[in-house]
């Protein structure tokens, strides 16, 4: 069965640095891409970036560029999302997805992690 | 970028109807486009994608079509399960998007 279990659910001041992560297991990791989707509250879902987990190749969108570092540690089959300083704005559920591979090319999310709850507050 | 438009943000619904939702990107995706469903404090999970292909263990009152620009996701027949926000994405290139979701409300 595939599974992605992410990390707890985190409490941070402005400022302070944070790593979550996403664990899959029951495939095998590095042939699929982890992505990670940020939903802030009561609002929708915004696509961050993705990350292939056999070659660390990754694209961020845009507005997440330069504002967070997404990573893989391959030996332990996990996906990470950092934060070197982080702002109240960046309060939200973090999610991860698994891109599906079908014939060789990146495809639609087809596992979702449970999400971790970030909170950032003085 | 790809910018995805849904259509209407919120729909009022009661069980047993028809319901569509419509979905726009701002230019071509071919069928590169997929379905996902909300409930209130839980993951997204997949319904549909390559704009027709329903996923294993989806029930099949939920159906999707459209090519290019415009797409639509028709559930049949509403299901008490079925109350939840719906949002499109498209994953035809970098970066991917949603739409803003739709949310289907008990009339």
């Amino acid at each position: 069965e595939v599974q992605l279990v992410q990390s707890g659910a985190e409490v941070k001041k402005p400022g302070e640095s944070l790593k979550i992560s996403c664990k899959g297991s029951g495939y095998k990791f590095t042939s699929y891409w982890i992505g990670w989707v940020r939903q802030m509250p009561g609002k929708g879902l915004e696509w961050m970036g993705i990350i292939h987990a056999g070659d660390s190749e990754t694209t961020y969108s845009p507005s997440f560029q330069g504002q967070v570092t997404i990573s893989v540690e391959r030996s332990t089959s996990t996906a990470y999302l950092q934060w070197s300083s982080l702002q109240a704005s960046d309060t939200a559920i973090y999610y991860c997805a698994r891109g599906t591979i079908f014939r060789g090319v990146l495809h639609h999310f087809d596992y979702w992690g449970q999400g971790t709850l970030v909170t950032v507050s003085s | 970028d790809i910018q995805m438009a849904q259509s209407p943000s919120t729909l009022s619904a009661s069980i047993g109807d028809r319901v569509t939702i419509t979905c726009r990107a701002s230019q071509s995706i071919s069928s590169w486009l997929a379905w996902y469903q909300q409930k209130p404090g839980k993951a997204p999970e997949l319904l549909i994608y390559k704009a027709s292909s329903l996923q294993s263990g989806v029930p099949s009152r939920f159906s999707g079509s459209g090519s290019g620009t415009e797409f639509t996701l028709t559930i049949s027949s509403l299901q008490p399960d079925d109350f939840a926000t719906y949002y499109c994405q498209h994953y035809n290139s970098f970066p991917w998007t949603f739409g803003q979701g739709t949310k289907v409300e008990i009339k």
